[in-house]
């Protein structure tokens, strides 16, 4: 299995609609993060949490609203959903800062909006 | 404004030359990270430096960190075709301990 887990792979979905994006991770993490992937512009971060009672914005955080359900579990969320939020998403882990061992990410979801 | 500059952005060789991408920032970072990443994959870590002028090898890969820290390289020698893909840096900018991504460099190794 995976160390991190995103759930969907895909998904197409209509405009303000309100969907989940799962993730979920066996490294024992206490840091988990959320990014978007566009072309041309690289991964910009989202919601980043340090310890389940810690959730902080990241440079993106408009439209979107996360919840960390355990040490193991970070959902993102599109309240209502919109075209330009069509991206690649991924989460990510680390144990520490950057200076570690850098960060573990999820194979990703593909959201297309419509 | 992009704190990170990647270049270049994209690269196409042949297999068995050799090639520099860089990342550059006018912020000094206290850590520089490369990944690789693959279509339908997520990135994956390849190396982290930490001091000026610090430079690693990870087999055909070099990694310089320069340095004023700003700056960094990755040289491939005799590159091949499993070399290809999104090559990304990421630095801890404003030493808060988040990393900020380049756009990366798309590099295509051709057999």
């Amino acid at each position: 299995d995976a160390d991190v887990t995103q759930t969907p792979r895909n998904r197409i979905t209509k405009t303000g609609k309100r969907i989940m994006l799962e993730c979920s991770q066996t490294k024992g993490h206490d840091r988990m993060y959320w990014y978007r992937q566009d072309p041309g512009l690289g991964l910009r971060l989202i919601y980043y949490s340090f310890d389940v009672k810690d959730i902080n914005k990241g440079e993106i955080s408009d439209g979107y609203s996360v919840s960390r359900q355990a040490q193991a579990k970070f959902s993102l969320s599109l309240e209502s959903a919109i075209p330009n939020q069509t991206a690649l998403y991924f989460c990510a882990t680390s144990d520490h800062g950057p200076k570690g061992r850098g960060y573990t990410f999820g194979s990703g979801t593909r959201l297309t909006v419509v | 404004t992009q704190l990170l500059e990647q270049s270049p952005q994209f690269l196409s060789i042949q297999e068995g030359e050799n090639l520099t991408v860089y990342c550059n920032s006018s912020s000094v970072f206290s850590s520089l990270q490369w990944y690789r990443q693959e279509p339908g994959e997520g990135p994956v870590l390849l190396v982290t430096v930490v001091t000026g002028g610090e430079v690693k090898k990870l087999k055909r890969l070099t990694f310089q960190f320069g340095d004023a820290r700003k700056d960094s390289s990755l040289h491939i020698t005799a590159a091949q075709p499993g070399d290809t893909g999104l090559y990304l840096c990421a630095g801890d900018v404003f030493g808060n301990e988040k990393l900020t991504f380049g756009t990366g460099t798309r590099l295509t190794i051709i057999p």
